[in-house]
């Protein structure tokens, strides 16, 4: 099993241009979120899903918008990168709700010039 | 809006040492997570308490949740340099899908 997985890796983009931050689990969970973490400030939700067909906005979701595209995957799209989107993304899935464990993604580290 | 704060923000020790980080809050959780993180990877889960009052040991980690369920711990003891990362409380309520994560404690365990 992969696990969470997301690509790419790294992407920089210029200010103004769009880019899809994908993620897929091959764990049948239910759940799954993207987050942002920044140096000082921890992990920050932009958006979940809490089960197929059903997506939700987290604490930061200005300038993203997210597809839950099956069960398996969760796309993280932004229209127009500004620099305050510089920052290190990451998917993280779980079988259901807050208190079951989130396994996370490898991380896509995203600059936006 | 709930919030977790961690202390300290950052700790250099030496190898064979204890420590102790902290998790605050003023709101209620129905658990507390433990996640650590290294460079260039996800965070990844090391312990959940779920009791008030509960103490979980991982062989020289111990982690403690508060009794009335705001605040955890986690303690170390004789840190090695295979400990060094970034460690990671969340707050977890019944209700929500969503995790409130802490700020992180950055450990760094000199040889």
């Amino acid at each position: 099993n992969a696990g969470v997985t997301q690509t790419p890796k790294f992407q920089v983009l210029k200010t103004g241009q769009s880019m899809t931050l994908q993620c897929a689990q091959d764990m049948n969970h239910n759940s799954m979120y993207w987050y942002r973490q920044d140096p000082g400030m921890g992990l920050r939700l932009i958006y979940y899903s809490a089960s197929e067909g059903t997506t939700d906005k987290g604490e930061v979701p200005n300038g993203y918008n997210v597809s839950r595209l099956n069960k398996r995957e969760f796309s993280l799209r932004l229209e127009s990168a500004a620099p305050s989107q510089t920052s290190v993304y990451f998917c993280a899935s779980s079988r259901g709700q807050g208190t079951d464990t989130q396994y996370f993604g490898p991380g896509t580290r995203l600059t936006v010039l | 809006t709930q919030l977790l704060e961690q202390s300290p923000q950052f700790l250099s020790i030496q190898e064979g040492e204890n420590l102790t980080v902290y998790c605050n809050s003023s709101s209620v959780f129905s658990s507390l997570q433990w996640y650590r993180q290294e460079p260039g990877e996800g965070p990844v889960l090391l312990v959940t308490v779920v009791t008030g009052g509960e103490v979980k040991k991982l062989k020289r980690l111990t982690f403690q949740f508060g009794d009335a369920r705001k605040d955890s711990s986690l303690h170390i003891t004789a840190a090695q340099p295979g400990d060094t990362g970034l460690y990671l409380c969340a707050g977890a309520t019944d209700s929500s899908y969503k995790l409130i994560f802490g700020s992180g404690t950055r450990l760094l365990v000199r040889p």
